[in-house]
């Protein structure tokens, strides 16, 4: 199955500022998928981002707030911006298929705490 | 919009008990996957299930698929502490996107 890479894992930030999360495959994909993981809870589909196009963001996700990037097919960027306390959760970059069809393989993800 | 529940949510288990969790979608589903997610861990393809009333077997576990489609169940014979974890259902919708279960966190006693 793919290797996903992530980063940072983990990161503390302050109220107001932005940080953005990388996410790199070891394999070409056609769709990369970014979730969220609030403490202690399930896993909510953010964004499904296609390189050449703008991603599809679920409802309650805007992109003013997690701009999304996919320059390639092996690569793509989340942005969490103007955070508040709220956004303190692990996001978890996902990707389709190298396992079988539809199965998902998720990187570490990136644990986020902001103050 | 489609929900997707889990019970129980938590569950605590003697080491050698078995151990059952139930999914249920609002909708119909293309087909379930189960992941399990290790503490501080990321979650783990199990299974996936497509055909209903479809039964799947790995070692202690057995996955079934209900034979209208929207529900799901995990049973694990005689946990061991290695079963730890919190087991997601994933209910799909179309070729691709998959709405996460609740969840349910095992704990096992030894």
């Amino acid at each position: 199955s793919a290797v996903i890479s992530q980063k940072p894992s983990r990161d503390i930030c302050q109220r107001g500022t932005s940080l953005t999360i990388q996410c790199q495959v070891d394999s070409q994909v056609t769709m990369m998928f970014w979730y969220r993981q609030q403490p202690g809870q399930s896993l909510t589909l953010i964004a499904t981002a296609n390189q050449g196009s703008e991603a599809t963001y679920e409802s309650g996700f805007v992109i003013d707030k997690f701009p999304i990037s996919r320059p390639n097919l092996t690569f793509s960027t989340l942005t969490v911006s103007n955070m508040s306390p709220e956004d303190s959760s692990i996001y978890l970059c996902s990707v389709q298929g190298s396992a079988g069809a539809n199965v998902l393989t998720f990187g570490a993800g990136s644990r986020l705490t902001v103050l | 919009g489609q929900q997707v529940m889990q019970i129980p949510q938590y569950q605590h288990v003697q080491e050698g008990e078995d151990f059952t969790t139930y999914c249920n979608s609002s909708t119909t589903l293309s087909n379930i996957q189960w992941y399990k997610q290790r503490p501080g861990g990321h979650p783990v393809f199990l299974i996936q299930l497509v055909k209903s009333g479809e039964v799947k077997k790995q070692k202690r576990l057995t996955f079934q698929f209900g034979e209208a489609k929207k529900n799901s169940s995990l049973h694990i014979t005689a946990t061991q502490t290695t079963d730890v974890g919190t087991y997601f259902c994933a209910g799909g919708e179309g070729t691709y996107k998959y709405i996460f279960g609740t969840g349910t966190r095992l704990k096992v006693l030894a």
